[in-house]
């Protein structure tokens, strides 16, 4: 299985401000996914990173808001911007593991409080 | 609109007794399903799978069925333990594309 280590696990942000989540796995790895938890509510994708491409961002999410960057297969960045109470959320990264399946592993996530 | 339903949110079970957590989709092209368990300000932690062509697929305590023709999968787990206290989300996806998510049942385990 793939080991996903995402920094910070946690932080309280002013608002108005932009706070980058950085995912790092332990293999080489096609796709990676970014999705976001609100108190309440289900996991939503927010966007699909591939490495050497631009990421899709799905419906209600944009790249001026959340811009991500993908440089190799092994490491990705969410950048949450302009921050605001709405944007408190858990954040995480995941990976999918075509050797499992396609099972995806998710990272342990990133607690953002905006205040 | 939402692909995967879970239409319960919360559930309780007595220690020893078994959790059944039901989950429903609307798209017949999946083909692959999943359940997570996620503890409360952690990530979901992958928990068992099931492809289309099975119908049951078990490991340990816990066991998935798939129905097909009710577009319905379930997760068993016996006997239910308090530690598998926790928010159970189901997933679905087509060729391992992308991942649709059920909107979680909590389950409460009473000692």
């Amino acid at each position: 299985s793939a080991v996903i280590s995402q920094k910070p696990s946690r932080d309280i942000c002013q608002r108005g401000t932009s706070l980058t989540i950085q995912c790092q796995v332990d293999s080489q790895v096609t796709m990676m996914f970014w999705y976001r938890q609100q108190p309440g509510q289900s996991l939503t994708l927010i966007a699909t990173a591939n490495q050497g491409s631009e990421a899709t961002y799905e419906s209600g999410f944009v790249i001026d808001k959340f811009p991500i960057s993908r440089p190799n297969l092994t490491f990705s960045t969410l950048t949450v911007s302009n921050m605001s109470p709405e944007d408190s959320s858990i954040y995480l990264c995941s990976v999918e593991d075509g050797t499992a399946g396609n099972t995806i592993y998710f990272g342990e996530g990133s607690w953002l409080t905006v205040v | 609109d939402q692909q995967v339903k879970q239409n319960s949110p919360s559930l309780s079970v007595q220690e020893g007794r078994i959790s059944i957590l039901n989950c429903d989709y609307t798209n017949s092209m999946f083909d692959y399903f999943l359940w997570y368990k996620k503890y409360p300000a952690e990530g979901p932690t992958f928990l068992i799978s099931i492809s289309s062509i099975k119908d049951k697929n078990e490991d340990g305590r816990f066991t998935v069925f798939l129905n097909k023709s009710a577009k319905h999968l379930s997760l068993h787990i016996v006997p239910s333990q308090p530690g598998d206290s926790a928010v159970y989300f189901c997933a679905a996806s087509v060729n391992g594309n992308q991942f649709y998510f059920g909107t979680g049942t909590s389950l409460t385990v009473i000692p």
